[in-house]
């Protein structure tokens, strides 16, 4: 988790609040995701970044948003929570080298979330 | 679309070998990954194998790929109770992404 800080770790929020999630690197990585992992289901994409200003949808996207303005910083915002949002969430960085690992991406230590 | 598939639990006892596979869809992935996930922890890089392999190792850990029948596995030798965790799959589809397995949950009795 070096080099990777997830805030908060753990937060309890009610249904139709809206919600921020931040992860910081200090490892200077172009590009930054977040998964959320729910039993069953390993880990899914929600969004990632490839640049600053620069994001992309990943598998379950409905119902969150992105931003970067800065490379250390990707937030994640859930504009109205809802219950089925309840999950851990996941930060990950990679520098994106072809050589020697490739994609291999490096995980922050998570941010539980529950939704009442 | 996408699926990667894993078994879910796999238990051993300490001192055997452990293997876990998966088996992934698509068939241009250059590279294959695997991590753990420890109790209340994040995704740790254990290896990875690239595509053009079909063996490689890493002290006690063996990679396994079978392109053909698009089959990876992980073996662990002489597993020890530090090796219970959650093990991930992953197949790389392209422009810098991971597309996970379920995980398999491993669970080493002494």
């Amino acid at each position: 988790d070096a080099g990777i800080t997830q805030s908060p770790r753990h937060k309890v929020t009610e249904t139709g609040t809206p919600v921020t999630l931040r992860c910081h690197q200090t490892e200077n990585h172009r590009y930054m995701y977040w998964y959320r992992q729910d039993p069953g289901h390993g880990l899914r994409l929600i969004h990632y970044s490839y640049g600053v200003k620069d994001t992309d949808k990943g598998e379950v996207s409905d119902g969150y948003s992105v931003s970067r303005s800065k490379t250390e910083d990707f937030l994640l915002t859930l504009e109205s929570a809802t219950s089925s949002q309840t999950s851990v969430y996941f930060c990950a960085i990679s520098d994106g080298a072809r050589t020697g690992g490739a994609e291999t991406q490096y995980f922050g230590p998570g941010t539980r979330l529950l939704v009442l | 679309g996408e699926d990667v598939e894993q078994s879910l639990f796999l238990s051993v006892r300490e001192g055997d070998s452990s293997v876990i596979n998966c088996t992934y869809t698509d068939s241009s992935s250059t590279y294959l990954y695997w991590y753990k996930q420890e109790p209340g922890a994040g995704l740790q890089l254990l290896t990875y194998i690239f595509s053009n392999m079909d063996m490689k190792q890493d002290q006690r850990l063996t990679v396994l790929l079978n392109k053909k029948d698009k089959h990876l596995s992980l073996r662990i030798a002489d597993t020890q109770t530090g090796d219970s965790a959650i093990y991930f799959c992953a197949e790389t589809p392209g422009g810098g992404k991971l597309i996970f397995g379920q995980g398999t949950e491993l669970s080493v009795k002494p």
